[in-house]
């Protein structure tokens, strides 16, 4: 069975770091496309960053250069780091494990619960 | 402003039948890219409801169904029931954005 358990929201200010945590059981990450989705409260879903074999990455416009997306294998974890954060980036965070559509493109088949992170002083 | 243009709010009566529409453009569903829909109920994750413009995942019942033409795609659901009352959100890809959600539709059971 497939789970996805995330881990490592907060309460942290803005500029500040934190790292997401998803640990996976089930299937092996590496051998996946993993992505993060955010939900800000209130608003609709927001893709922001996939990973596959843990080599490819790929950010939205709003996250490139102070997001990091990587997977560790002996842990079979997903991670995100985030920095430089803003009071934007205040939302829920998903992980989920993507499968391939045409194109190459993904869309998200299995979904964790959340994590929440919020960026406030 | 969501790249792709869902309604904000859709109603109706249970056993009637609704459809969500999504609107996008020549570069995400009228450049071919599928098409895949999401049910979220408040305070849960999002949940795989159709992929690939017209597929089932095992378990989604059959009163829910997909389908897509030009720069648009819909969502139809059928026998509406209380159950159903949820958002729903539309999820593409787009040649210049990279993955794009629609804003999402509240649908309310009457």
């Amino acid at each position: 069975e497939v789970q996805l358990v995330e881990s490592g929201g907060g309460l942290v200010q803005p500029g500040g770091s934190l790292r997401l945590s998803c640990a996976a059981s089930g299937f092996t990450v590496s051998s996946n496309y993993m992505s993060w989705v955010r939900q800000a409260p209130g608003k609709g879903l927001e893709w922001v960053s996939t990973i596959y074999a843990g080599v490819r990455t790929y950010y939205a416009d709003s996250v490139t250069g102070r997001f990091t997306i990587s997977g560790d294998n002996s842990k079979n974890t997903l991670y995100l780091q985030m920095n430089s954060l803003r009071a934007d980036d205040t939302a829920a965070y998903y992980c989920a494990r993507d499968a391939l559509a045409a194109a190459g493109t993904v869309y998200f088949e299995y979904w964790g619960l959340g994590t929440l992170v919020t960026v406030s002083s | 402003q969501s790249v792709l243009t869902q309604p904000p709010s859709l109603s109706g009566a249970p056993g009637q039948r609704v459809t969500i529409s999504c609107t996008g453009s020549s570069s995400n569903i009228g450049a071919g890219y599928d098409v895949h829909w999401y049910q979220q109920f408040p305070g849960t994750a999002p949940k795989l409801l159709i992929f690939g413009n017209t597929n089932r995942p095992s378990g989604v019942p059959d009163r829910f169904s997909g389908s897509k033409s030009g720069t648009s795609a819909s969502l139809a659901i059928t026998g509406l029931q209380a159950e159903d009352e949820a958002d729903y959100y539309c999820q593409s890809y787009d040649s210049t954005l990279s993955v794009v959600f629609g804003g999402g539709t509240k649908l309310t059971v009457l």
